[in-house]
């Protein structure tokens, strides 16, 4: 069946670059997504990629798809201390009205 | 900016209750979705509801659960009879186009529901 997985935790300093990654299985996925949750918050759309293409960039954000290894990242250039969050990495199928399968989260801790 | 609100922002119920969970999603959006996270869990999908009907639903959405529009602001997701593994964060979203092609869902802060 259809399964997202991402670490669960992920620390750096202010100013460095940090990655997230995730792995899908359902080969027939459309579009992926990343998401961010804020404390108290619901989940934002930070960004999305169509499964033809291999990369997209987005001012601090770069996504890259590997999709012969249904590998997903995501880049966020100069981490602030206001990107802490947990980032959810999701997947859309062709022909659902809806149906986001979400991976568990990763929680990004930026340290000054 | 619009947003996607849902009432109330904490729920605590005892086992066997009956509960409501309220959302109202952006006003011109016509695809409206429950999902759920139990803590320490994935975000799972449990229903789509578009035109007034169901139009995709998980094995989770069983028997015990159900979605209204009651009045064509407000999106309900009940819960019959609550089990304590009904437990979990409820989160509602909506969008304009469905995910038939790119589309943004906006979601809302969530309902914790606390079953005991």
């Amino acid at each position: 069946g259809e399964d997202v997985e991402q670490s669960l935790f992920l620390s750096v300093r202010e100013g460095d670059s940090s990655v997230i990654n995730c792995t899908y299985t359902d080969s027939s996925s459309t579009y992926l997504y990343w998401y961010k949750q804020e404390p108290g918050a619901g989940l934002q759309l930070l960004t999305y990629i169509f499964s033809n293409m291999d990369m997209k960039q987005d001012q601090r954000l770069t996504v890259l798809l590997n999709k012969k290894d249904k590998h997903l990242s995501l880049r966020i250039a100069d981490t602030q201390t206001g990107d802490s969050a947990i980032y959810f990495c999701a997947e859309s199928k062709r022909g659902s009205q809806g149906n986001l399968i979400f991976g568990k989260g990763t929680k990004l801790s930026v340290k000054p | 900016e619009p947003e996607v609100t849902q009432t109330p922002s904490h729920q605590v119920t005892q086992m066997g209750q009956e509960v409501i969970l309220r959302c109202v999603p952006i006003s011109n959006h016509l695809y409206f979705y429950w999902y759920r996270q139990i803590l320490g869990q994935k975000v799972e999908f449990l229903v789509s509801f578009y035109n007034n009907e169901i139009s995709e639903k998980s094995e989770i959405f069983d028997d015990q659960f159900s979605v209204e529009r009651p009045d064509g602001s407000n999106f309900t997701l009940k819960i019959r009879s609550t089990k304590l593994e009904d437990s979990a964060m409820y989160f509602c979203a909506s969008d304009t186009k469905g995910l038939a092609s790119y589309n943004e869902q906006f979601f809302g802060p969530g309902t914790r529901l606390t079953v005991l």
